[in-house]
């Protein structure tokens, strides 16, 4: 099984700063990586696809990159509704979740 | 717009059985992949099942092979996910995820059916 590894955990954060997540893969899958956002009480959202296409409607403050087994989600400058726990995903053989990064108000 | 409405999640006893249904609407249910992913209280997300629209192809997560199986009704509009032999590590909230097999991510999301595993 394909093993998805977020970093960090927690991440404190203030309105405005760049805010980057990594998610390491336990072997290559190539660009099979999307990322989404869940909010409290509601389901994951897609972000990105394909490890760096923006999702339909996604504001363009959110970027995706990486290869391989490395890939990292960036917010360009973090905004009130960014504040969420974010979820890397691969599908090179079958489906799995990273654990999960939570981006608090610092 | 698409929409994914579950249903059927509730409170059961170690090894009983629950059938899980998922309403779409919004989009051609027929030509479209589906899944069914899991969170459990508190915790990250897991998927469990896959169907395919063009052939009825079906996935299962090792944790739950042998125990569920994932169908689909075209002409209803709905997934469905038979649950067996149900554990308490399969307490979570469930959700249908209209499932993109070109890109392999999940588009769109229901709001999840809760279930509990419990005596």
């Amino acid at each position: 099984d394909i093993q998805m590894t977020q970093s960090p955990s927690t991440l404190s954060a203030s309105v405005g700063d760049r805010v980057t997540i990594t998610c390491r893969a336990s072997q290559s899958i190539s660009s099979w990586l999307a990322w989404y956002q869940q909010k409290p009480g509601t389901a994951p959202k897609l972000l990105i696809y394909e490890a760096s296409t923006l999702e339909s409607g996604v504001p363009s403050r959110f970027r995706g990159s990486g290869f391989g087994t490395d890939f990292t989600l960036t917010i360009s400058s973090l905004q009130p509704d960014d504040f969420a726990t974010y979820y890397c995903q691969q599908y090179n053989t079958y489906w799995t979740f990273g654990q999960g990064t939570k981006v608090e108000i610092k | 717009e698409v929409q994914l409405l579950e249903s059927g999640g509730d409170l059961v006893q170690p090894g009983g059985s629950l059938r899980l249904s998922c309403a779409a609407s919004g989009f051609t249910f027929s030509s479209y992949d589906m899944s069914w992913v899991r969170q459990a209280p508190g915790k990250g997300l897991e998927w469990v099942s896959g169907i395919r629209g063009s052939d009825d192809n079906t996935y299962y997560a090792d944790s739950v092979k042998g125990r569920f199986t994932i169908s689909r009704d075209n002409s209803k509009n709905m997934l469905h996910l038979q649950m067996n032999a149900v554990r308490a590590e399969d307490t979570a909230l469930y959700y249908c995820a209209k499932w993109r097999y070109s890109s392999g991510d999940f588009d769109c999301w229901g709001q999840g059916t809760l279930v509990t595993v419990s005596s």
